[in-house]
């Protein structure tokens, strides 16, 4: 089993929709989670962190954690095409570690 | 001010040489780390320092040989370059466990 594992997609939503990321993770020590956007050619970039049970938003995103599932999702409301890129789950790997550990990413494609 | 920079941002070289990737961090933290990203968009950890220690060391080739003079420098040395070595190879920081990570702008290597 991958330490973080994500459908690469691609997932293609209608501008206006809501897009729903999906991220698993193997490690039940793991206390803080991440979800990064990365366009082609550049580097990634934090759009939200959640360390608690339950859901945390912040404008169009929110993300949800559940610990006891092993679950960590990322909502975008209202997409637009420029939401269209690949989107990265990352974990802290093993509790109190420096291990940040990726996914292998979805590629998210809002169509106008 | 580029939070972390690396350089150079392209280098092509030919198989079986020896190369050098740079990276510095004005956001005084104490870890940085190197990750590849293949062409599938998988960025996997390779190693990591804390306060120039070597803590994470993944199951990478003997080859690559990572330097941190100082806590805001992180390099990373690559002997005999193979064709497989090609990728983008980023630079990253923390300030500290369970926040987030800052990414370089990447190295795109390619070796023919």
């Amino acid at each position: 089993q991958k330490e973080v594992e994500q459908n690469s997609g691609p997932l293609s939503v209608p501008e206006g929709a809501i897009a729903s990321l999906n991220c698993t993770y193997s490690d039940r020590g793991s206390q803080s989670f991440f979800w990064y956007r990365q366009y082609s050619g550049k580097s990634p970039e934090l759009i939200m962190f959640i360390y608690s049970n339950g859901d945390k938003e912040d404008g169009r995103f929110t993300a949800q954690l559940n610990k006891a599932s092993q679950y960590v999702s990322l909502l975008i409301r209202d997409s637009q095409p420029s939401d269209s890129a690949t989107y990265l789950c990352a974990v802290n790997y093993g509790g109190a570690t420096n291990k940040l550990i990726f996914g292998t990413g979805t590629l998210l494609a809002v169509q106008p | 001010d580029t939070a972390v920079s690396q350089t150079p941002k392209y280098l092509v070289t030919q198989m079986g040489n020896d190369k050098s990737i740079k990276c510095e961090q004005n956001l005084g933290h104490d870890t940085m780390y190197w990750y590849k990203q293949d062409s599938k968009k998988f960025l996997k950890i390779m190693f990591s320092y804390n306060n120039k220690e070597l803590i994470i060391n993944e199951t990478v080739p003997n080859r690559f040989s990572p330097k941190s003079p100082d806590k805001a420098h992180l390099n990373l040395h690559i002997n005999s370059l193979e064709l497989g070595d090609s990728a983008v190879y980023f630079c990253a920081s923390r300030r500290q466990l369970n926040t987030e990570a800052f990414f370089g702008q990447g190295t795109r290597l390619t070796v023919v």
